[in-house]
């Protein structure tokens, strides 16, 4: 099965608002975590990503947190804005194995105006 | 820089036929990736590349699918004898080394195969 998931499918926020898109990980292994933003149409678009020796890692407007103990991924979008609304994935990676990203069934963000 | 490169963007087949997606990665990346994505669910992957070679194929169907990177041209993933099951946005992405090494992968924007 996989091993990556999300808490919520859906997540609706008003214009301005925070949001917080939440992800549990079952691989203990996984050292690489990224999160990708999805708009309709088109393809997954980086956001940021964090490695397993860091818990906290900020960008432009986003911050995402890893919870080694509870294998637990958060993304955070700060002042969050109608162009936000898409699909948010996180995937996985385990750096010294395959290459291949396992990614999560993602949480459809919608921003109301 | 140009993104990563797919196409064509739509392809509608009917069953029995063969379906050829392209994919050219970014300039200077030398790794290619193909995923895999059905309505409402997120992407699988398929099969990795470098230059004339595979390096993982775990995720690729045993059967009518194949993928190659030839040292010229774009990355191709080939599926034959499509049938229903198949219908659904193929994904390629590329990076310029490895994830261990720092590296990131980006997408491009997909090709949408649909079999009748």
């Amino acid at each position: 099965g996989e091993s990556v998931g999300l808490h919520l499918p859906t997540l609706s926020v008003q214009e301005g608002d925070n949001s917080i898109i939440n992800c549990a990980y079952s691989n203990s292994a996984s050292d690489y975590f990224i999160w990708y933003k999805q708009e309709s149409g088109k393809g997954p678009q980086f956001i940021i990503d964090i490695r397993s020796n860091m818990d906290k890692r900020q960008g432009q407007r986003v911050t995402v947190l890893l919870n080694k103990t509870v294998k637990h991924l958060s993304l955070q979008i700060a002042a969050t804005q109608p162009g936000d609304s898409a699909v948010y994935f996180c995937a996985e990676l385990t750096q010294g194995g395959s290459e291949k990203l396992v990614f999560g069934k993602g949480t459809k963000l919608t921003v109301n105006p | 820089n140009a993104g990563v490169m797919q196409n064509p963007r739509h392809l509608v087949r009917r069953r029995g036929q063969e379906a050829r997606l392209r994919c050219s990665p970014m300039k200077g990346h030398s790794h290619v990736y193909w995923y895999r994505q059905l309505p409402e669910e997120g992407l699988k992957f398929m099969v990795y590349l470098q230059k004339e070679n595979i390096i993982d194929e775990s995720g690729m169907p045993k059967e009518r699918f194949s993928a190659e990177f030839p040292k010229e041209g774009p990355s191709i993933l080939r599926i034959q004898q499509v049938v229903r099951g198949d219908s659904a946005a193929y994904f390629c992405a590329s990076s310029p080394g490895l994830a261990g090494a720092g590296e990131t992968q980006y997408f491009g924007p997909g090709t949408r195969l649909l079999v009748l």
